[in-house]
């Protein structure tokens, strides 16, 4: 079983909201993990979104809009990033990622589509 | 302006080895550790090790050890990821991206542009 586990596509229309989901695997508890967002466009690097672990623990990447943001679901031991007032330009890939024992683990990414 | 310049598209050959650079610019660059991800076509990201360009102490993923290499040439502000014994499944592009610091610690603020490395006979 993957460390994280994201849905491999979303889609949802303009102006509306999406919760991009990414589960730990069982046994590793989504409390104590900073839990990092990044956002790739087709033919480009990734960018850093947002890291969170909690409301005093957060760190909004640089020009990031606000409509941008982290949370958890602990019943569903897993991170999340809100998109609100969605645009044509969030379209892309989303990847979660946490720092495990000391490797980089990232999701399989989720595919935004807009319309 | 910080930047991260990578090498050209590589074509290799099964079993052979292939080497990637990466220029920094903009920052000082013994001041910030390099980390290398890639991307197989259509895939997710997988994180490959680090270098810290300061020390050239090395770290690198479990999945990696034994076939890769991570050095750097402080005077050209260059890092390297060279990875042995190629397979088909090498095949994706690499990508260099820099660990931040203060508040930006265990985040990857910086990435370069990517080199795809195609294995094919």
């Amino acid at each position: 079983q993957a460390v994280l586990t994201q849905p491999s596509s979303l889609s949802a229309s303009p102006g509306a909201s999406a919760s991009l989901t990414c589960t730990l695997r069982s046994g590793i508890n989504v409390d104590t993990y900073r839990i990092y967002w990044y956002q790739q466009k087709p033919g480009s690097p990734p960018r850093f979104l947002l890291r969170y672990k909690s409301d005093s623990d957060k760190q909004q990447g640089s020009g990031v809009p606000s409509r941008f943001s982290g949370s958890k679901d602990a019943s569903a031991n897993a991170g999340i990033l809100f998109i609100s007032g969605l645009q044509s330009e969030d379209e892309g890939d989303y990847h979660c990622m946490i720092w495990h024992n000391s490797a980089s683990v990232f999701g399989g990414g989720t595919k935004l589509t807009v319309l | 302006q910080v930047q991260l310049v990578q090498s050209g598209a590589e074509v290799k050959q099964p079993g052979a080895s292939v080497k990637v650079s990466c220029t920094a610019y903009g920052y000082v660059f013994t001041d910030y550790y390099i980390h290398w991800v890639r991307q197989a076509p259509g895939q997710g990201l997988e994180w490959m090790g680090w270098i810290n360009p300061n020390s050239g102490g090395t770290h690198y993923a479990q999945n990696f050890q034994g076939r890769v290499t991570m050095t750097r040439v402080t005077s050209i502000r260059t890092v390297y990821v060279e990875l042995n014994r190629l397979r088909s499944d090498d095949t994706a592009a690499y990508y260099c991206a820099r660990e931040g610091s203060g508040n930006y610690e265990d985040v990857f603020d910086s990435w370069g542009q990517g080199t795809l490395v195609t294995v094919s006979s």
